[in-house]
């Protein structure tokens, strides 16, 4: 079953401009993570917040998580056409041991 | 820098065949996985192992099975491959302990006809 939803499935912005994803969950977590995946390639770890944590910042990536809403988001500030990808959170079970449940993504494309 | 490999990146089989994907880390994690991922329906786990020889079912083991025989190496094995088993077969390994960032292979996209 699908733990995480993103939302909103596709984002097509201007160079420049903000990106927000939005992540819905449905359980209990140990942490939430965002990869990024171009196309036809595998997926790359960005960040990584704690049930404990609720903001967390990487350069231009800024990711909040509100536990009592079972939500998260992830901001990209100042986007570049280099950007464009799709976005995808993953959620860690507080006894899931190593595994991930991946949601079905956002595509983002920056437009130059 | 965490090296994933996958030992091919296209592949073709016919059906019925019998499909071995390999994965291959160099950074000794315990952790290994294979997803496949289809369009709409993101990132499926099939199986992961978190150490040699052990292996757990994922959320669709159906028609797939495993191997672990050396910690660096995972092995993805499609007894008899079924067009509906086209796909992007994606491998990833993590370190212990607990849920950790995964790092994935570039995938092998398959094609069963």
């Amino acid at each position: 079953s699908q733990q995480g939803e993103e939302d909103p499935q596709a984002l097509s912005i201007q160079e420049g401009e903000n990106a927000t994803m939005n992540c819905s969950y449905k359980t209990s977590i140990n942490n939430l993570q965002w990869y990024r995946q171009n196309s036809g390639r595998g997926l790359v770890h960005l960040i990584l917040i704690r049930s404990n944590e609720r903001e967390k910042h990487s350069g231009r990536l800024r990711v909040t998580l509100d536990t009592s809403k079972k939500s998260s988001s992830l901001l990209i500030t100042a986007s570049r056409a280099a950007d464009t990808a799709s976005y995808f959170c993953a959620t860690g079970l507080p006894y899931g041991g190593s595994r991930l449940t991946f949601g079905e993504g956002t595509q983002l494309t920056v437009n130059p | 820098d965490v090296k994933v490999t996958q030992s091919s990146r296209y592949l073709v089989k016919r059906t019925g065949e019998k499909v071995f994907l390999e994965c291959v880390q160099d950074m000794d994690h315990e952790n290994m996985f294979w997803y496949r991922q289809d369009p709409g329906l993101g990132l499926r786990l099939i199986y992961f192992s978190y150490d040699v020889k052990m292996k757990e079912k994922g959320d669709i083991p159906e028609g797939y099975s495993v191997s672990r025989e050396k910690k660096e190496r995972f092995s993805l094995i499609l007894e008899s491959a079924s067009t509906n088993q086209t796909s992007m077969y994606l491998c990833a390994s993590s370190p212990d302990p607990g849920t950790r960032e995964q790092y994935f292979g570039p995938g092998t996209r398959l094609t069963v006809t």
